[in-house]
């Protein structure tokens, strides 16, 4: 069964607190992404990823950073936590460019930064 | 930038009626894509319906396609206690590398 696995489903961080979120998938996909989710906005993309050591902006890449040093792991990380980073993030893959297949998502994690 | 909008923001019937949802989109796309989500978890995939296919069906769900109109519909027939979900659109094109979603429809099924 494919999976994509998050590190934590909730997280409780302080503001100015450097964050991590791990994102690790079992499908030898090329391309991840992580979004954050906000009721009535949808889902927006922060990054991507197409390759190992490769990574785009998307939408919303302020604030955040990432890093992909092997296939199967992508991590997000908030360089100093702030209030209106306080969302659902999202991570997904999919074996074709993201625009063309079906992506597949991790469970999430839910971050309240105080 | 979004692009989908699905209609209704809100949907609440009773177990057995149909669901009908819609979503509109602005630029060209190569596919259009249903996504459901439960109780703030993860989004599961649904169904793809390319942009030269008109209707496409899997299990209870029908998905329809007009790219005059720029827009699409999803049908779940025979609704179920378990379809209570908030489903999303999201389209793919050519120009484009990432998939633009819609704000989403919270479906209710009243049992």
């Amino acid at each position: 069964d494919v999976k994509v696995t998050q590190s934590s489903r909730y997280l409780v961080k302080r503001t100015g607190e450097k964050v991590f979120l791990e994102c690790v998938q079992d499908m030898d996909h090329e391309n991840m992404f992580w979004y954050r989710q906000d009721p009535g906005l949808g889902l927006r993309l922060i990054y991507f990823s197409y390759d190992v050591k490769m990574k785009e902006k998307g939408d919303i890449p302020e604030g955040y950073s990432v890093s992909r040093e092997k296939k199967e792991r992508f991590s997000l990380i908030l360089e100093s936590a702030s209030t209106n980073q306080t969302s659902m993030y999202l991570c997904a893959s999919t074996r074709l460019a993201g625009s063309q297949g079906e992506q597949f998502f991790g469970p999430g994690t839910r971050l309240t930064v105080l | 930038s979004q692009q989908g909008e699905e209609d209704p923001q809100a949907l609440s019937i009773q177990e057995g009626e149909n669901a009908t949802m819609n979503c509109s989109y602005k630029t060209s796309i190569n596919n259009l894509q249903w996504y459901r989500q439960n109780s703030g978890r993860g989004l599961v995939h649904l169904i793809l319906i390319r942009s030269n296919e008109r209707e496409k069906h899997s299990g209870r769900l029908r998905v329809t396609l007009d790219t005059s109109k720029k827009s699409s519909s999803l049908l779940i027939t025979a609704s179920r206690a378990a379809d209570t979900a908030s489903y999303f659109c999201a389209t793919g094109a050519d120009s484009n590398y990432q998939l633009i979603w819609g704000a989403g429809t919270k479906l209710i099924i009243k049992p």
